[in-house]
C-alpha cells in the first residue's frame, strides 16, 4: 500500500535553532514528493517539491528538504526557525503511475517555535 | 492567495440534507482535486477531474459526487448527509497532473448537525 508517515505529531524548537520535520514514504516506483504548510483556518500552502535531480531542494520561506532514496525519506529542514514558522506541516507523495495527480498525505506535524 | 476560490467558506446543515460546494481553479489549470480533512482521517483524496473528465477516484462515498464544467469550475455534491461528514473540504488545482504542484483553496468547513 502507498503511504506517507510523519512520525512526530509535534516538534518544538526554540527560535533561531535549526528545525527538522521528518517524513518517510512507501510507494512503488519513483515518487514525486511535496511539503505543504497549513496555518490556522487557512488552506494548504505549497513549500517545495522533489521531482528529480539534486537530492537537496530549496523552497519558500527558507525551507529545504533532502530526498534520500535508500531511506525513503524526505525530511523538511530550516537552518534557523522563526516564531512565524509555527504551523501544521504536511508531507505528501504523488505516486509515479496512472497519470493522476492525486496526493497521498501524511498525518501532519505541528511545529511550535518558541521565542 | 493561491488563486483557487472556494465557496461557501462555512456551511451548517442538518442530517439528511444535500449541499453543493463550489470551486474555481487558478486561471489556466485544467486539473481540479477535492480533498476532505477531518481530525480522525486526516487529509484524504476524494476525486480528480482533468479538463472536464474524471481522472482519478479516491475514498469518495457513493453519496458524494462531483463534476467539472466547461469553464473548468467544479462542484462537489454531498447528499444524505451524516454527522460524520462534518469536515473541511478542500479544492486544489494544477496545470498538469504529474510533476506540478497543486494549489489549494481555503476550504469549505461543513458542519452537519
Amino acid at each position: 500500500a502507498q503511504s506517507v508517515a510523519q512520525p512526530e505529531d509535534q516538534v518544538k524548537v526554540a527560535e533561531g535553532n535549526p528545525l527538522t520535520v521528518k517524513c518517510t514514504y512507501s510507494v512503488s516506483g519513483n515518487p514525486y514528493l511535496f511539503w505543504y504548510v497549513q496555518y490556522p483556518n487557512r488552506g494548504l500552502q505549497f513549500l517545495l517539491k522533489y521531482i528529480t535531480g539534486d537530492n537537496l531542494v530549496k523552497g519558500s520561506y527558507g525551507f529545504e528538504a533532502e530526498f534520500n532514496k535508500s531511506q525513503t525519506s524526505f525530511h523538511l529542514k530550516k537552518p534557523s526557525a522563526l516564531v512565524s514558522d509555527s504551523a501544521l506541516y504536511f508531507c505528501a507523495v504523488r505516486p509515479f503511475s496512472g497519470n493522476t495527480g492525486k496526493l497521498i498525505f501524511g498525518q501532519g506535524t505541528t511545529l511550535q517555535v518558541k521565542p | 492567495d493561491s488563486g483557487v476560490t472556494q465557496t461557501p467558506k462555512h456551511l451548517i446543515t442538518a442530517t439528511g440534507q444535500r449541499v453543493t460546494l463550489r470551486c474555481s481553479p487558478r486561471s489556466g489549470d485544467l486539473s481540479v482535486y477535492w480533498y476532505q480533512q477531518s481530525l480522525d482521517q486526516g487529509l484524504q483524496f476524494l476525486i480528480q477531474y482533468y479538463n472536464g473528465e474524471e481522472r482519478a477516484k479516491g475514498n469518495i462515498l457513493e453519496r458524494f459526487s462531483a463534476q467539472q464544467f466547461p469553464d473548468l469550475h467544479s462542484e462537489l455534491n454531498l447528499s444524505s448527509l451524516e454527522l460524520g461528514d462534518s469536515a473541511l473540504y478542500f479544492c486544489a488545482s494544477s496545470r498538469q497532473t504529474s510533476n506540478t504542484e497543486a494549489f489549494f483553496g481555503q476550504g469549505t468547513r461543513l458542519t452537519v448537525v
